[in-house]
């Protein structure tokens, strides 16, 4: 069985500042898949990024990067220089090429708060 | 892109009645839709599977006579909350995805149902 874990309930930034979510992770595939999904206010989840097992590379992406560190099982997420837009509920979630209808694994969720 | 429709986007219902929530995949033909539901500050809770022709896959604990699930075609998938209580009401929402497998599942923005 899967399971995602974000230990970070809220966290709260002041504008410019980085923040950090972390996501960890448990699967005994070999193969499988990581997400990161933005839900602000209005519900809507927002796809952000998409990253195999595979491919250990740390990715940017504007003011967004990812670190995938398969040693530790964990897929972190920066924002750099935060801004009130990005405040919103971030999710982490897992999907494991054996199972054939590819069902996401949600973490908790964290609750980023960004002040002017 | 891959634009994910739902419709409605709100509705409050008389305890008893029946609900019926369209998913509709826009720019896309989607092999598989999901549905899940989210209660306030909480994480997205899968319930079901749902392919084109063929009968809804259900997750354990969901009442597959409760919400009826119909994937009629490549771009649309109804769940309909039948003989709707107050329990009921809750944020759901669909997803799709293109292909088969760990492939990114987009998410439509999301249903409010309220039940009085």
């Amino acid at each position: 069985a899967q399971k995602v874990t974000q230990a970070q309930t809220e966290i709260s930034v002041v504008e410019k500042e980085d923040v950090t979510l972390d996501c960890v992770y448990e699967t005994r595939d070999t193969t499988y898949y990581l997400f990161w999904y933005k839900q602000p206010p209005s519900g809507e989840l927002v796809f952000l990024i998409r990253r195999n097992s595979f491919d250990e590379q740390n990715e940017i992406s504007g003011r967004y990067s990812w670190n995938f560190q398969k040693s530790t099982s964990s897929f972190n997420f920066t924002i750099t220089a935060s801004q009130v837009v990005d405040s919103a509920v971030y999710f982490c979630a897992l999907s494991a090429l054996t199972d054939s209808w590819g069902k996401l694994q949600f973490g908790a969720g964290t609750q980023v708060v960004v002040t002017p | 892109g891959a634009v994910v429709s739902q419709h409605p986007s709100w509705v409050i219902c008389k305890s008893g009645t029946s609900v019926k929530i369209e998913c509709r995949s826009l720019d896309f033909q989607a092999t598989t839709m999901f549905w899940y539901r989210q209660f306030p500050k909480q994480s997205l809770m899968l319930m079901a599977t749902s392919n084109e022709g063929s009968k809804a896959t259900y997750e354990q604990g969901v009442e597959k006579d409760k919400f009826l699930i119909n994937h009629a075609s490549l771009t649309l998938s109804t769940l309909t909350v039948t003989s709707a209580h107050p329990e009921d009401s809750s944020f759901y929402i669909c997803s799709a995805r293109k292909l088969a497998g760990a492939d990114t599942q987009y998410f439509g923005p999301g249903t409010r149902l309220t039940v009085l």
